[in-house]
């Protein structure tokens, strides 16, 4: 059990390009969450995977942003035409069914707009 | 809309005292109360949890407390150490654990 990773650590892009962040969650795990930190407040809930089926999506994720969770494994968030206000640190996190409550998160993806 | 609500920024506490983490709620559906630990350049990670049917929850030197009718939870630790110095989240989810509402967190500073 090597825990959730994140790909890549860091990512800076100019404002109006596209990028793609990965997840990779502890095997087995059937729950996956996306969330995004800026400075000074708590992971903000984006949308949530039990294993390939996107049941919770937050209403604050505007139409850029797309997850995806092909066959129940990793996970990819899209963020297209970014902007300086989609700067923050993005979690991810995953739990297994038996323990619900009991996320474990990766390291985040910094993503840096300028 | 924040759910969640720590209203504590920051807290500092000389070891081997208590230390005592308070978050507030607003939304009665939710069922499980959770605190998780965060140090710089890793993400948070899980501490103890307590369910909307108990008032208490212990685990070692940790023990979080929950006030329905007030809306409230808090964490002791004790006694404190510097190694506890991190920032704590509070977090809650209804029971279908499909969406978690996180505090602002709090930064603990425990001084030897």
């Amino acid at each position: 059990d090597t825990g959730v990773s994140q790909n890549p650590r860091h990512k800076i892009t100019k404002r109006g390009q596209n990028v793609t962040f990965r997840c990779d969650p502890i095997s087995e795990h059937n729950r996956l969450y996306w969330y995004r930190q800026t400075l000074g407040q708590g992971p903000e809930f984006l949308t949530y995977f039990q294993n390939e089926a996107q049941l919770e999506k937050s209403r604050l994720l505007s139409d850029r942003f797309s997850a995806e969770r092909p066959k129940g494994s990793f996970s990819t968030l899209e963020i297209q035409r970014t902007e300086q206000g989609d700067s923050a640190m993005y979690l991810c996190a995953s739990s297994p069914l038996r323990s619900s409550y009991e996320q474990y998160f990766g390291p985040g993806t910094r993503l840096t707009v300028t | 809309d924040q759910q969640v609500k720590q209203n504590s920024p920051s807290l500092s506490v000389q070891e081997g005292r208590i230390s005592i983490l308070n978050c507030d709620y607003t939304n009665s559906m939710f069922d499980y109360f959770l605190w998780y630990k965060k140090y710089p350049a890793e993400g948070p990670t899980f501490l103890i949890s307590i369910s909307s049917i108990k008032d208490k929850n212990e685990d070692g030197r940790f023990t979080v407390f929950l006030n329905k009718s007030a809306k409230h939870l808090s964490l002791h630790i004790v006694p404190s150490q510097p190694g506890d110095s991190a920032v704590y989240f509070c977090a809650a989810s209804e029971n279908n654990f499909n969406k978690f509402y996180f505090g602002s967190g709090t930064k603990l500073n425990v001084k030897p």
